[in-house]
């Protein structure tokens, strides 16, 4: 596949501790994109970056932090703040932060806190 | 605000039955609308945008500013359609999804 990756596949840590999850992307896309995908609640969109050293958050950014030091990489970090980490994390990215322009989706990582 | 609504969580239907996943959007401007699919075991993948008009794997989906709606279409499923599949508005907004079952 390539394009954009995500490791690992599976990742469990016990509560209270922070967790970072790794988004890598070879396809030179500016816009890059973190969504928390939960049963019955769809995609939900967490961060997103449009340029390096740039990020904004989205609708459930509390908890959460990420960071954008280079084009090719987006990690996100799971604090101990988030109440309900457990979740499946997807990743994507795009050419640009544009209304008209497909994403690309990583394989995702699930995140299992106990 | 933007909001995308898919009402169908579950959708069934038999091999060879037309198939519409609905999708309603709430936005005040000009919408840019996309159905994005996700086979099992496979990444979620773009299938067809509004701005293309294009029809892949059969299916369509035709823009109604009026009704504010995107659904998808197809006139004959096939087993291999079933998927989960998400309506999404301007790149950011996703609905809640809608999984299709088609039976044999």
């Amino acid at each position: 596949d390539g394009g954009i990756t995500q490791s690992p596949k599976y990742l469990f840590r016990k509560e209270g501790q922070n967790v970072t999850l790794s988004c890598e992307q070879n396809l030179n896309h500016d816009a890059m994109y973190w969504y928390r995908q939960d049963p019955g609640q769809g995609l939900r969109l967490i961060y997103y970056s449009q340029i390096v050293n740039d990020f904004q958050k989205g609708d459930i950014a509390e908890g959460y932090s990420v960071s954008r030091e280079k084009k090719e990489s987006f990690p996100l970090t799971v604090t101990s703040a988030q109440k309900n980490p457990t979740a499946f994390y997807l990743c994507a990215s795009s050419i640009a932060r544009s209304a008209r322009y497909e994403q690309y989706f990583g394989p995702g990582t699930r995140l299992t806190v106990t | 605000a933007q909001r995308v609504t898919q009402p169908e969580k579950l959708l069934s239907v038999f091999k060879g039955a037309p198939v519409e996943l609905k999708c309603n959007y709430s936005y005040s401007g000009s919408p840019e609308l996309f159905w994005y699919v996700q086979y099992s075991r496979q990444r979620l993948q773009l299938l067809l945008r509004h701005i293309s008009r294009e029809s892949i794997k059969g299916f369509t989906a035709d823009l109604n500013k009026g009704e504010t709606s995107f659904h998808l279409k197809k006139p004959f499923a096939q087993e291999e359609d079933s998927a989960m599949y998400y309506c999404a508005l301007r790149s950011l907004t996703f609905g809640q999804g809608t999984i299709l079952t088609v039976h044999p």
